[in-house]
This record gives structure tokens, C-alpha cells and sequence, in this order.
């Protein structure tokens, strides 16, 4: 099964920016990066995925190395409302289309 | 407003009486799915649907079934509700029919008792 590795939690100052790291070294060749956030008390909320390359959205960037077994969810000025748990998501396998297993996710603090 | 609702949002009930969770969106989307929402498992996928009259199961099925009669509509039914299935439930939608960048509804809190 494909697999992703986060940190339990990070912290980071308010208007400065954040770099989210996954790693993911057993992704398969057709699998997305997806990421998703939970912010306290509500459903999960999309952020951004990808396949190769870089992917920029209004909420964030999305930084996958070459290899793509790593990737990189940047948010470029963090504000108090984006303290979250972010999870980092692939899918159970190259043949389940439509199952994305989700971790424990990274608690991102922000501090004021 | 583009949406995912859920009735009802908090529910206590008791071993083996019937519920249904519903779930209704307003964009549209042919993807929808259901999770429940344990400490420390994270989110799993109970049931989806790629379309009308179209249902899979997900990773935790058991204990659960749906229905898609109806684009915008995808019930949860617990036909006999354990203590085991106390969770926090999840409807999500999506116009991506790999299920990509989906929308989730506000979510319903259920005890078992």
C-alpha cells in the first residue's frame, strides 16, 4: 500500500511562510499527492494535488521533487486561520480509483 | 452557496435501532462518499458513488449501507446500530469522478449507547 510519512505537528509564526513536508517514497508512477485540511470542528477541506510537477492554487503551492517520493505543501503567509491538521493523501493503490487513505496528518500551530 | 449538508449534525441512540444519516449537495457532482472519523485511524472511507444507481464499497462497509437514487442525495442507514459504529461521519462530493478535490459536509457526531 502506498504510504505517507508527516510530522505530528509543526509550528510557525503568523504572516511568515510554511513548508509542509511528505514523504511518500512508495508511490506508484500514476498515483496524485493530495492534500487536504481540517480545520478545528469542521470537515476536511481541499487544498491542492498533483502528479509531476509544481501546482499552484490560491490556497498554497504544492512542491514535488524530481523523484516524486517526497513532497512539499507551502503556504506562503501563514494567518491564524490556517492553523489546521494537514494530511497528505495517496491513493490505497494504483488500482483503487477512488480510495484515498488518509493518515494521521501534520497539526500545524500558527503563532500569533 | 455551494454545499454538503448533513441531517442531523449530533445524534445519541440506542443499540439496534434503525438511523439514517442523510447527506445532500447542491453542485451537481456524480462522486459522492461517505467516512466515518475515529482518534488516532483517521478518516476511512465507508461507501462511494461514482453516479446514480452506482455504489462501491469503501475500506469499512460493514455495518452500513447506502442508496443513490438521486444525483444530489446519498443516505448513510445504520440498520442496527453497535457501539462500535460511535464515530464522527463525513459526506463528501465531488465533480472529479476519481473522486479528486472533495467537498465535505460539516459532519455528524453519533453515539451509540
Amino acid at each position: 500500500d502506498a504510504k505517507t510519512t508527516q510530522p505530528n505537528s509543526m509550528e510557525s509564526n503568523e504572516e511568515e511562510p510554511v513548508h509542509l513536508p511528505c514523504n511518500h517514497s512508495t508511490i506508484s508512477g500514476t498515483d496524485y499527492i493530495h492534500w487536504y485540511r481540517q480545520l478545528p470542528s469542521q470537515g476536511p477541506e481541499y487544498v491542492i494535488h498533483g502528479l509531476t510537477s509544481n501546482v499552484n492554487n490560491r490556497m498554497a503551492s504544492l512542491a514535488i521533487a524530481e523523484d516524486r517520493k517526497s513532497s512539499t505543501l507551502i503556504l506562503h503567509r501563514a494567518t491564524l486561520r490556517d492553523a489546521a491538521v494537514y494530511y497528505c493523501i495517496l491513493r490505497d493503490s494504483p488500482d483503487s480509483n477512488y480510495q484515498l487513505i488518509w493518515g494521521a496528518g501534520t497539526k500545524l500551530i500558527i503563532k500569533p | 452557496e455551494a454545499q454538503v449538508t448533513q441531517n442531523p449534525r449530533y445524534l445519541i441512540t440506542v443499540t439496534g435501532k434503525k438511523l439514517t444519516v442523510t447527506c445532500s449537495q447542491n453542485m451537481n457532482h456524480e462522486y459522492m462518499s461517505w467516512y466515518r472519523q475515529d482518534p488516532g485511524l483517521g478518516l476511512r472511507q465507508i461507501y462511494y458513488s461514482m453516479n446514480v444507481e452506482v455504489t462501491d464499497k469503501g475500506d469499512v462497509p460493514e455495518g452500513y449501507k447506502v442508496s443513490r437514487k438521486e444525483k444530489r442525495n446519498f443516505p448513510l442507514i445504520l440498520e442496527s446500530p453497535s457501539p462500535n459504529q460511535t464515530s464522527l461521519y463525513f459526506c463528501a462530493s465531488s465533480n472529479d469522478p476519481n473522486g479528486y478535490e472533495q467537498y465535505f459536509g460539516p459532519g455528524t457526531r453519533l453515539t451509540v449507547t
